[in-house]
């Protein structure tokens, strides 16, 4: 059965620091997914990474897929109070699987 | 642009009761999905379809069944409503597999009491 785990399930960083999200998955698949949901609204997608050493960077988010370690990882650098919400890594074997999701705070 | 819609997004039933949660697009999104999200929680797939006709089940559809009879309709059905089945339901959609990423309506949210 597919699992997938999110590291850690709750953030709370400092305003300009950095820092690294981290998704196992039980099974072989190249194609990854992240997804953001701020409270009480839906997701939004943020990556899209359909490779072995795939790389996708969008503003102080970047993200990598490393599909023999079965690790994709979501990198925040120099965190600003904008990007708290809550992050979804979802691996695709035909359905889409979910991890449990990161909760992010960024404070000042 | 619509993109994926689901209505209602408010509904309070009373146990033992039905209801039918309907999901839309106007992508022309070949694969939609149900998934349950519990409060401070991950999505859960309750089913999925890969085209019309063609429906799976995921990871938690007890209680819950549905039909793809069009490209754009993906109705969730609850037969006999349970406390259990309170929930934020998500319905999505996407191009094909893998090709890209899912997009997804805006919620419904269901108490059972």
């Amino acid at each position: 059965e597919l699992k997938v785990e999110q590291n850690p399930l709750f953030l709370s960083m400092q305003e300009g620091k950095n820092y690294t999200i981290y998704c196992n998955y039980s099974t072989t698949s190249d194609r990854l997914y992240w997804y953001r949901q701020d409270p009480g609204k839906s997701l939004e997608s943020l990556f899209v990474l359909l490779s072995n050493g795939a790389v996708k960077q969008e503003g102080r988010l970047m993200a990598s897929l490393d599909t023999k370690a079965r690790l994709s990882t979501l990198h925040i650098t120099a965190a600003v109070h904008d990007l708290s919400a809550t992050y979804f890594c979802a691996v695709d074997m035909g359905d889409m699987r979910f991890g449990a999701g990161t909760r992010l705070t960024v404070k000042p | 642009n619509a993109g994926v819609t689901q209505t209602p997004k408010f509904r309070i039933l009373k146990i033992g009761q039905s209801m039918t949660l309907q999901c839309a697009q106007d992508m022309n999104h070949n694969y939609m999905y149900w998934y349950r999200q519990d409060p401070g929680m991950g999505l859960k797939l309750i089913y999925y379809s890969v085209g019309a006709g063609i429906t799976d089940k995921g990871e938690v559809p007890n209680g819950y069944n549905v039909s793809r009879s069009t490209t754009e309709d993906f109705p969730l059905r609850l037969e006999l409503a349970a406390p259990s089945q309170t929930s934020v339901y998500f319905c999505a959609s996407s191009v094909g597999q893998g090709y890209t990423e899912a997009f997804f309506g805006q919620g419904t949210r269901l108490t059972v009491v």
